[in-house]
């Protein structure tokens, strides 16, 4: 089993649609959780942290459910400019409990918008 | 403008043949990392270091060597060894080792 996991869809949604990635972890133990919104061909980019109790910044709201090891994305009101891979990405601590700020990637969720 | 530069954009490795890969920040940042990612995977750590002069094998550390003498700067080395090296290299660095990671533009290595 992948460490993090994540739906590679594609997701073909039109403007305006309301759209939701999902993302489940294996290491119950990981620390620290993010979204990283990656164009093509170009690094990826912090879209936001993700916190327990759940947050949001304008149209997106992240989720974090630990029981269930399960993360999520959710895109309001989608626009022709957040077509991009989105990657749940999860910070784990290494052998013996040590943090060394390992990021552990899932392979990404690719989303088109089209107007 | 603060931030984090990788060079060149794109390179090119004969066979047999060793090649360095450029990555600076002016952060002010001590952590610093290696990712390679190919197509239509998550990104792979090769290397990282928390401080000059330290550093540590990541997941695939195997062909690949780097060097920490400055804060600043943090090159990676893909060697011979290395026998599938076409990938997207990224560099990223962190305040520190548990801070988010920011990532450099990449450098796209190619075989000839």
């Amino acid at each position: 089993r992948k460490e993090v996991e994540q739906d590679p869809g594609p997701f073909n949604v039109p403007e305006g649609a309301t759209v939701a990635f999902n993302c489940t972890y294996s290491n119950s133990a990981s620390q620290s959780f993010f979204w990283y919104r990656q164009d093509c061909r170009k690094e990826p980019k912090l879209l936001m942290s993700v916190y327990s109790s759940g947050n949001e910044d304008g149209r997106f709201t992240a989720q974090l459910n630990r029981a269930s090891q399960y993360i999520s994305l959710l895109i309001r009101d989608s626009k022709l400019s957040d077509s991009a891979t989105y990657l749940c990405v999860v910070n784990s601590r290494g052998a013996g409990g040590t943090s060394y700020g390992k990021l552990t990637f899932g392979q990404g969720t690719i989303l088109t918008v089209h107007p | 403008d603060g931030g984090i530069t990788q060079s060149p954009k794109y390179l090119f490795r004969k066979e047999g043949q060793n090649v360095t890969l450029s990555c600076e920040q002016n952060l002010n940042h001590d952590a610093m990392y290696w990712y390679r990612q190919d197509p239509g995977q998550g990104l792979r750590l090769i290397y990282y270091s928390q401080i000059v002069n330290d550093f540590q094998k990541g997941d695939i550390a195997e062909g690949y060597s780097v060097s920490r003498e400055k804060k600043e700067s943090f090159p990676l080395t893909v060697t011979s060894a290395q026998k599938n090296p076409t990938a997207f290299y990224l560099c990223a660095s962190s305040i520190t080792r548990t801070e988010t990671q920011y990532f450099g533009p990449g450098t796209r290595l190619l075989v000839l």
